[in-house]
């Protein structure tokens, strides 16, 4: 596709319901990524993909956080039993082989937990 | 572990005005740093990326510069115009894969 596409935009579930965030990088993009951008706070880096292996979980919160990625293209990022502090933009980011790239950017999904 | 800091928090300049938006970090040990665009509900675009070897970087009217020594970054928008309201965002890459991002400078241009 023309850009790095996000599904759901926006998601509200009920605390402890699990939720799957999509996330379609730019084609032939091997290199994949997911970060939280926290109200008020920072952008936090969780998992970095190349492609269908993640050498880099370091920043997944706690064992409720899981991601995959199938073919080397889409991934999803699932939350299990999900906590009102995971209200957050989930974004997604893409680059053509690694780290040291410019990252392109999803426009995010919008979580909110009640 | 690198922190990223970014001043001023917030700017408002009438359209015209040139401008200089600043970042630190802590950990000079980069690879590169990248200067991000947001716009509000949107998710990130890239507006330049300096290599730790480079000193600067220009696209029109962005100039991005990088004094690794000092651990300092600079943007600088030339001619601001209202479409250049947004927040900008600084991230540095030191070893492995995560970008260390700032907390960004909202910035608005008014007529």
């Amino acid at each position: 596709g023309a850009g790095v596409s996000q599904s759901p935009s926006n998601k509200v579930t009920e605390k402890g319901k699990d939720v799957e965030l999509r996330c379609d990088p730019i084609s032939g993009h091997t290199a994949l990524y997911w970060y939280r951008q926290s109200l008020g706070q920072g952008l936090e880096f969780l998992i970095y993909f190349q492609g269908n292996s993640a050498p880099d979980k370091s920043g997944l919160p706690s064992d409720r956080f899981s991601a995959e990625r199938t073919g080397g293209s889409v991934s999803t990022l699932t939350i299990q039993r999900t906590q009102q502090e995971d209200s957050a933009v989930y974004l997604c980011a893409s680059s053509l082989a690694g780290s040291n790239e410019k990252l392109f950017f999803g426009s995010g999904t919008q979580l909110s937990v009640l | 572990k690198q922190e990223v800091t970014q001043i001023p928090a917030a700017l408002s300049v009438p359209e015209g005005e040139n401008l200089v938006l600043n970042c630190s970090f802590t950990d000079s040990a980069i690879y590169n740093l990248q200067w991000f665009r947001q716009d509000p509900g949107k998710g990130l675009t890239s507006l330049l990326l300096i290599q730790s070897s480079q000193r600067e970087q220009t696209s029109g009217r962005l100039n991005a510069s990088l004094d690794k020594s000092s651990g300092r970054s600079t943007l600088y928008i030339a001619a601001s115009q209202p479409g250049d309201s947004a927040t900008y965002l600084c991230a540095v890459l030191n070893s492995g894969y995560a970008l260390n991002f700032g907390k960004g400078t909202s910035l608005l241009v008014t007529p």
